[in-house]
């Protein structure tokens, strides 16, 4: 199995700012993937991420809104970049070992 | 493009009994993935069962089982002998085979009640 922490499990940000959440697998992996889970909502990919090249959106989500960083096998970022209230979601990462694993999520709520 | 619709947004069983939860799914791949996630209060995601498409069997794992029914698009999680700790959010998830990414259903609110 694979074991994902995020930092942090949650903040409270004022609007026009950025946050970045870290994701940490204690396996090296080749994909990892991130979430938006927004509230009562159901999860939504954002990005999938690879190590040594820039990260794959989907439909509705751009670079400039939500960077991402995978500088090695078992670490990536998400960047939500000047946020405003409509990014208030649970941001979860999730990595491929045999089966999906899913991080804790990170709580944003964005003021 | 896959889409996965879970029809039921809240139920709630007591202890002890069966309670089925309903997924269908939409595809033109023939071979895939189907799961189904768990949410508790405290967010971790956990995997409660997979099923393979391809598998006419369908997947057993101690209270939980499927009914897989590939033509009709339907993959609905059954809980037997239900208890309070199965009390979370479950999500129906699609994948195809190497695209390793998951779409989910919106989701079923389960309460187990004591």
């Amino acid at each position: 199995s694979a074991v994902i922490s995020q930092k942090p499990s949650r903040d409270i940000c004022q609007r026009g700012t950025s946050l970045t959440i870290q994701c940490q697998v204690d396996s090296q992996v080749t994909m990892m993937f991130w979430y938006r889970q927004q509230p009562g909502q159901s999860l939504t990919l954002i990005a999938t991420a690879n190590q040594g090249s820039e990260a794959t959106y989907e439909s509705g989500f751009v670079i400039d809104k939500f960077p991402i960083s995978r500088p090695n096998l078992t670490f990536s970022t998400l960047t939500v970049s000047n946020m405003s209230p409509e990014d208030s979601s649970i941001y979860l990462c999730s990595v491929e070992y045999a089966e999906q694993f899913f991080g804790p999520g990170t709580r944003l709520t964005v003021l | 493009a896959q889409t996965v619709t879970q029809s039921q947004p809240e139920m709630s069983v007591q202890e002890a009994e069966t309670v089925t939860l309903s997924c269908t799914y939409d595809t033109s791949e023939s071979n895939y993935y189907l799961f189904w996630y768990k949410q508790p209060p405290s967010r971790q995601m956990i995997l409660v069962i997979r099923q393979e498409a391809y598998k006419q069997q369908n997947a057993t794992e101690n209270r939980f089982s499927v009914n897989f029914q590939k033509a009709a698009k339907s993959f609905s999680l059954k809980i037997s002998d239900s208890q309070l700790g199965d009390t979370a959010m479950y999500f129906c998830a699609f994948m195809k085979p190497g695209a390793q990414k998951l779409v989910f259903g919106q989701g079923t609110r389960l309460t187990i009640n004591p």
